[in-house]
């Protein structure tokens, strides 16, 4: 089935590292894909996506390129700040035909000054 | 503009009990969908509910259900609660087309003792 891995946390960087979260993805076909953050205490929000190869989802200066050809969907981002601290999840979903979304097991992100 | 409400935000329960857990969505949102989050774990899916039926099931036992409200709003069901039950349960709405994004309210966590 179809399942999506991130790189292990957790990941400690200092304020303006940049930073890199690796996913890649196992399906048949070409899933839409997503990035949530979830900070402390709070549900999930999405930080970005892309609904096709080649597509670049962007947002507060994160970004992540659809690579079909690797089936990857890394983050980045060239400067983290301390309020970027959080859990960060790669997910997949389907256009049509499945409703679910696939996360991976994320990837927890600290920050210090 | 509110977004996904989810009450209660903690609950506590012991072992064999029923749980019922409610989730009001986005404004303009018809589809809700739930999740389990255990701990260090990305979401799973465990259902999804529109037009009042529930259209999608992920791989959990019938001792989870749901309903969905003429106003769009859902509870979650448990029963025979297990200590493996523990979890933050998220619930997560959209708009009815596939592609749409899912927006996540904060969750409620479970603890089973």
């Amino acid at each position: 089935g179809d399942s999506v891995t991130q790189m292990e946390g957790p990941v400690t960087l200092s304020e303006e590292a940049f930073l890199t979260i690796n996913c890649t993805y196992t399906a048949t076909g070409y899933p839409s894909l997503f990035w949530y953050v979830q900070y402390p205490g709070e549900g999930l929000q999405l930080l970005l996506k892309a609904t096709k190869a080649d597509d670049k989802g962007s947002n507060k200066g994160f970004e992540a390129t659809y690579r079909k050809e690797t089936t990857s969907f890394h983050l980045e981002k060239g400067s983290v700040q301390v309020s970027d601290s959080a859990v960060y999840f790669c997910a997949l979903k389907w256009a049509t035909g499945s409703y679910q979304l696939t996360f991976g097991k994320g990837t927890k992100l600290s920050v210090i000054p | 503009d509110a977004g996904v409400t989810q009450s209660p935000t903690h609950l506590i329960k012991t072992r064999g009990q029923q749980v019922t857990l409610r989730c009001s969505p986005k404004s303009g949102h018809d589809t809700v969908s739930w999740y389990q989050q255990a701990l260090g774990q990305g979401p799973q899916f465990i259902f999804q509910y529109y037009e009042e039926e529930e259209r999608q099931r992920g791989n959990f036992p019938d001792r989870f259900s749901g309903h969905q409200f003429p106003n769009y709003s859902s509870e979650l069901n448990v029963n025979a609660l297990l200590l493996g039950d523990s979890a933050l349960y998220l619930c997560a709405s959209s708009y009815t087309g596939d592609v749409q994004p899912q927006h996540f309210g904060d969750g409620t966590r479970l603890s089973i003792l």
